[in-house]
């Protein structure tokens, strides 16, 4: 089974602080992305990554970062938390054999609060 | 680019009716439909997808249509059960918009009443 773990379910940060968010897949998946989820919004994909050290922005990368340094694994970085990122976030990896049309296997998300 | 607007936003059946989530998208030349189930407390999974060569696909008590022409698809869960409830999504592949990203509807919270 195709297994994507998140490193917190909670996270409670304050205004400003230095957020990371890690992701690890155990399936040797070339792609892995970040979401995040809002009510009413859907998933909204922030950054994307096709291989180790590339990275491509999505829909709504302001106020974050990416970094992928191994195969396995992919952080998310809110380099200044603000308010309005408070949100569900979600982990994805798929390989990139189909060409876009792969499955992608999704974390049990990170559910952040910035106060 | 590509938008994906998916209706309704909540939907409550009794158990053993069927349940139907409509979407639409904008660009034609998308070629992929997965959809995407999240139970609560967990990530979203796929339970079915379609591609723009096939009308409709079928696997068990669940079903996806696709009118190309009109830019819109759909999921039907017939016999519906309690485990059915979740947040369903339904997504778009859009090729010339770069490397295997997906565009996301809104969602669809379902609850099956008993």
């Amino acid at each position: 089974d195709v297994k994507v773990t998140q490193s917190s379910r909670y996270l409670v940060k304050r205004t400003g602080e230095k957020v990371f968010l890690e992701c690890v897949q155990d399936m040797d998946h070339e792609n892995m992305f970040w979401y995040r989820q809002d009510p009413g919004l859907g998933l909204r994909l922030i950054y994307f990554s096709y291989d180790v050290k590339m990275k491509e922005k999505g829909d709504i990368p302001e106020g974050y970062s990416v970094s992928r340094e191994k195969k396995e694994r992919f952080s998310l970085i809110l380099e200044s938390a603000s308010t309005n990122q408070t949100s569900m976030y979600l982990c994805a990896s798929s390989t990139r054999a189909g060409g876009g049309q792969e499955t992608q296997y999704f974390g049990p998300g990170t559910r952040l609060l910035v106060l | 680019g590509e938008n994906v607007e998916q209706h309704p936003s909540t939907l409550s059946v009794q158990e053993g009716d069927s349940a139907v989530i409509k979407c639409t998208y904008s660009d034609s030349a998308s070629n992929y439909f997965p959809w995407y189930k999240q139970e609560l407390g967990k990530g979203p999974q796929l339970i079915i997808d379609i591609r723009s060569n096939v009308g409709e696909k079928k696997d068990q008590r669940i079903a996806v249509t696709l009118n190309k022409t009109a830019k819109h698809f759909s999921l039907h869960i017939t016999e519906t059960q309690p485990e059915d409830s979740a947040v369903y999504f339904c997504a778009a592949f859009p090729p010339a918009q770069g490397a295997q990203k997906l565009v996301f509807g809104q969602g669809t919270r379902l609850t099956i009443n008993p």
